[in-house]
């Protein structure tokens, strides 16, 4: 199956600061990629959808300002925590999707983020 | 988006077959049934994916009745590396459309 990375897997840092977690393809293209973040003992939840080249579309409850994505190339997409705060600790993960095949969804190994 | 309900958690022990059923009324003509196991710490891993009848592949066996308002993704012969979360989604695995994840089904496999 399709390989999808995610840097860092984890990530401890102050409140108030930014952090960036990178998405990437390994073997395949992906013209969309998700962002998902999972909080202890819950499931995941979709935060947008990120196409190459455009805009990301963000869900419903999910602020665009604080998380900024990024998808500048097929095999890359970034999330920025901007001014990240304790609440915003949790474990991100994202997925790729090859377009237009009949292919299912892959997940990268997810980043922990835990910020004090 | 078609939802889904799924058992919280289900109990078994090493060497059974374990089935977990899923169920999706609202299930729309061109969506596809997806599994995934979720072991902590990690990102989902996909298991098996059908559109109706049955699916077999090396892992489990995923059935799916005519009116396709459920299916039941079996395990044969759990072991206690199948303790995970299984989640079952429902939708159009192509281009732009997404997935929601549901509760997803916690199995505790005990020796």
């Amino acid at each position: 199956g399709a390989v999808v990375s995610q840097h860092p897997s984890w990530v401890i840092c102050k409140s108030g600061t930014s952090v960036k977690i990178e998405c990437r393809s390994l073997d395949f293209q992906a013209t969309t990629m998700f962002w998902y973040r999972q909080f202890p003992k819950q499931s995941l939840m979709l935060m947008a959808t990120s196409n190459e080249g455009s805009k990301a579309t963000y869900e419903q409850g999910v602020e665009k300002d604080k998380f900024l994505i990024n998808h500048a190339s097929l095999t890359l997409s970034t999330l920025t925590v901007t001014s990240a705060h304790p609440e915003d600790s949790s474990f991100y993960i994202c997925s790729a999707r090859v377009g237009g095949r009949g292919e299912t969804q892959y997940f990268g190994p997810g980043t922990r983020l835990l910020v004090l | 988006l078609a939802k889904t309900t799924q058992p919280i958690s289900m109990d078994s022990y090493e060497g059974q077959e374990v089935n977990i059923t899923c169920s999706h009324n609202n299930i729309a003509t061109n969506d596809y049934i997806t599994w995934y196991q979720q072991f902590p710490s990690q990102g989902p891993r996909f298991i098996i994916q059908g559109y109706k009848t049955k699916v077999t592949n090396e892992v489990a066996s995923l059935f799916i009745p005519a009116d396709r308002k459920s299916s039941t993704l079996s395990l044969p012969r759990v072991s206690l590396s199948d303790t995970a979360v299984y989640y079952c989604l429902v939708g159009v695995p192509t281009g732009f459309q997404k997935l929601v994840f549901g509760t997803g089904t916690r199995l505790l496999v005990s020796p």
